[in-house]
C-alpha cells in the first residue's frame, strides 16, 4: 500500500533552517510527483509547491519563493522539503503529499511534521 | 491567484440529517475541484476528485457536484464518524487553494 512516511518533529530558533523528509512507498517514486502543504495552528491548509521526482522540476508558491528548496532522492524513493529564514509564522504542521502533476489531486499524505519555531 | 469561498465555516447537525458545503471559486475551474476531510490530528484524506468523482473505498453517503465556479459537498446521512473539517480544493491553476474549511459536528 502507498505509505509516506516524514520525519520527526523539530524546533528551531528565527532564522534558522529546518529540512524534513518524506519517504515513499508502495508505488513507483518516480512515476509521481510530492506536494508539500502546511498547516499553522488551528488554521487551514496552504499549498507551499510540488517536485517531480522523475525529472526535478518545481513549483513553488509565490510567497515562500526564495526560502524554500524542495529535492528528491530517487535511489532512496525519499522527497526533502527545506525552509531557510523561519520565522515564527513558519510554525505549522507540514505535510508531504502524493500528485502525479503539480495541477493534479492530491491522493495520498504522510502523517505531517510539526515545526516549531520559537526563541 | 483563484480565490476559494467556502461556506459556512461550521455548522452542526443531527445525526442521519443532510449536510451540505458550498465552495465558489473567483474564477471558472471547469470541474477542477476536491473535496478533503480531516479529522483532529490527522492528515486530509481525499474524497472527491474532479468535483463528482467519489474516491475508491469512499462511502457512498459522500457525493460532489456542481462545475465552473460553484461546487456542493454533499453527506447524504451525517455519521459520528464523519466529525471532522471539510476543505475543498481548486488544482485548474497554480497555486493550488483549499477553501477556509467547514467544521462539522453533532447537535
Amino acid at each position: 500500500q502507498v505509505q509516506l512516511v516524514q520525519s520527526g518533529a523539530e524546533v528551531k530558533k528565527p532564522g534558522a533552517s529546518v529540512k524534513v523528509s518524506c519517504k515513499a512507498s508502495g508505488y513507483t517514486f518516480t512515476s509521481y510527483g510530492i506536494s508539500w502543504v502546511r498547516q499553522a495552528p488551528g488554521q487551514g491548509l496552504e499549498w507551499m509547491g510540488w517536485i517531480s521526482a522523475y525529472n526535478g522540476n518545481t513549483n513553488y508558491a509565490q510567497k515562500l519563493q526564495g526560502r524554500v528548496t524542495m529535492t528528491t532522492d530517487t535511489s532512496t524513493s525519499t522527497a526533502y522539503m527545506e525552509l531557510r529564514s523561519l520565522r515564527s509564522d513558519d510554525t505549522a504542521v507540514y505535510y508531504c503529499a502524493r500528485a502525479i502533476t503539480s495541477t493534479a489531486p492530491i491522493d495520498y499524505w504522510g502523517q505531517g511534521t510539526l515545526v516549531t519555531v520559537s526563541s | 491567484d483563484i480565490q476559494m469561498t467556502q461556506s459556512p465555516s461550521s455548522l452542526s447537525a443531527s445525526v442521519g440529517d443532510r449536510v451540505t458545503i458550498t465552495c465558489q471559486a473567483s474564477q471558472d475551474i471547469s470541474n477542477y475541484l476536491n473535496w478533503y476531510q480531516q479529522k483532529p490530528g490527522k492528515a486530509p484524506k481525499l474524497l472527491i476528485y474532479d468535483a463528482s468523482n467519489l474516491e475508491t473505498g469512499v462511502p457512498s453517503r459522500f457525493s460532489g457536484s456542481g462545475s465552473g465556479t460553484d461546487f456542493t459537498f454533499t453527506i447524504s446521512s451525517l455519521q459520528p464518524e464523519d466529525i471532522a473539517t471539510y476543505y475543498c480544493q481548486q488544482y485548474d491553476n497554480l497555486p493550488l487553494l483549499f477553501g477556509g474549511g467547514t467544521k462539522v459536528e453533532i447537535k
